[in-house]
């Protein structure tokens, strides 16, 4: 069964960092593009960033471009968000998905809050 | 970016009955668009890819279809766990966007 599993994160000031990380199992991870994708409360879903099985290729949504990292260990069958310089609206439930361009399975999701 | 519009964000209907969703793009995505069901407490579920192919799992009540700008998602004699928020999503270009969702309720 596949799952995805995501943690790391919490309340947080503006300003600050966060990394998020997201545990996969199930499949074979590193055969997979992997992504991120959050949605703010009471909000629709918007894309976050992208990264190929072997990390050659990474996208990121222009609102996080430059303070975000996507990165990923098929090692541990593991996938990362570093998230820097956080603001408010940066606020959101972000999900891990798998594969390029649908996303075929999704985790529960990890609560970011970022507030003062 | 490519806007993608969900003209009805709720939608209430009977078990039994069939429903339709749908979704415009603003501009040509061929057929590069998914649908996704959320149920409360539960994982973003994928229905439907390119247009109209059944995710392996997704019952043949579900059907989409449509290309280019606009689609349509039906459901065929809904059941009780039809019931939620349902998404669409064009992958034709970067960033990928979403719809806003239509929420499906029981009458």
């Amino acid at each position: 069964e596949v799952q995805l599993v995501e943690s790391g994160g919490g309340l947080v000031q503006p300003g600050r960092s966060l990394k998020l990380s997201c545990v996969a199992s199930g499949f074979t991870f590193s055969n997979y593009g992997m992504n991120w994708i959050r949605q703010a409360p009471g909000k629709g879903l918007e894309w976050v960033a992208y990264i190929s099985s072997g990390s050659s290729y990474i996208y990121y949504a222009e609102t996080v471009k430059g303070r975000f990292t996507i990165s990923r260990d098929n090692a541990k069958n593991t996938l990362y968000l570093q998230m820097t310089s956080l603001r408010s609206e940066d606020t959101a439930l972000y999900y891990c998905a798998r594969r390029d361009y649908y996303f075929d399975y999704w985790g529960q999701g990890v609560m970011v809050t970022v507030s003062s | 970016d490519v806007q993608m519009t969900q003209s009805l964000s709720y939608l209430a209907a009977s078990p039994g009955e069939s429903v339709s969703i749908s979704c415009k793009a603003s501009k040509s995505i061929s057929n590069y668009l998914a649908w996704y069901q959320q149920k409360p407490g539960e994982a973003y579920k994928l229905l439907i890819y390119s247009g109209s192919t059944l995710q392996s799992g997704t019952p043949s009540r579900f059907s989409g279809s449509g290309s280019g700008t606009d689609f349509t998602l039906t459901i065929r004699s809904l059941e009780p766990e039809d019931f939620g928020l349902y998404y669409c999503q064009q992958y034709y270009e970067k960033p990928h966007t979403f719809g806003s969702g239509t929420k499906l309720e029981i009458k």
